[in-house]
């Protein structure tokens, strides 16, 4: 199994639906990030979370929400989605600094 | 704010060739970390290197070394003897070494390997 699992893999959705994308990790960390990645921006940071109880906005929460219900979980919901949330979206760990990230294998979302 | 800027939106070399990819950064801070990434058509992120800047001794990984230049905020990345398996997207990334562990990411360049 993966170290960082996301679900869905793609998903189409219709202008105005809520969503939910999840992320659940089995790498013990307590450090998860939400990133979108949209061609020409690279990946920017929409929301991280130390534990539980600490959720934190990055530089484009606009739109989003998330909940980390347990170390393990952490969900990104769009309330109600538009289309130029169309891009690839990524959940991510992390144990301590300088080691990088371990990402899931993302989450591909249409809004049409 | 940290940037990162990555000049080059594609490249394409012969197999075998070398190739280097440019990153340049801008921060105020002494003590952080640099990465890059590679993403095939898979789609899934992989570490290729990182370098911890304290370190004056550039990283090198296999086939894939990097030129870490502080003072003029320069981190490329060279891969030698390319391979067909390199093609993918590759990002360059920024991290303080304090605080949240936020990664700071180029805009990517897409890298292209023809047999």
């Amino acid at each position: 199994d993966a170290d960082v699992t996301q679900t869905p893999r793609n998903r189409i959705t219709k202008t105005g639906k809520r969503i939910m994308l999840e992320c659940s990790q089995t790498k013990g960390h307590d450090r998860m990030y939400w990133y979108r990645q949209d061609p020409g921006l690279g990946l920017r940071l929409i929301y991280y979370s130390f534990d539980v109880k600490d959720i934190n906005k990055g530089e484009i929460s606009d739109g989003y929400s998330v909940s980390r219900q347990a170390q393990a979980k952490f969900s990104l919901s769009l309330e109600s989605a538009i289309p130029n949330q169309t891009a690839l979206y990524f959940c991510a760990t992390s144990e301590r600094p300088g080691q990088g990230y371990t990402f899931g294998s993302g989450t591909r979302l249409t809004v049409v | 704010a940290q940037t990162v800027t990555q000049s080059q939106p594609e490249m394409s070399v012969q197999e075998a060739e070398t190739v280097t990819l440019s990153c340049t950064y801008d921060t105020s801070e002494n003590n952080y970390y640099l990465f890059w990434y590679k993403q095939p058509p898979s789609r899934q992120m992989i570490l290729v290197i990182r370098q911890e800047a304290y370190k004056q001794q550039n990283a090198t990984e296999n086939r894939f070394s990097v030129n870490f230049q502080k003072a003029a905020k320069s981190f490329s990345l060279k891969i030698s003897d390319s391979q067909l398996g390199d093609t993918a997207m590759y990002f360059c990334a920024f991290m303080k070494r304090r605080g949240a562990q936020k990664l700071v990411f180029g805009q990517g360049t897409r890298l292209t390997i023809n047999p």
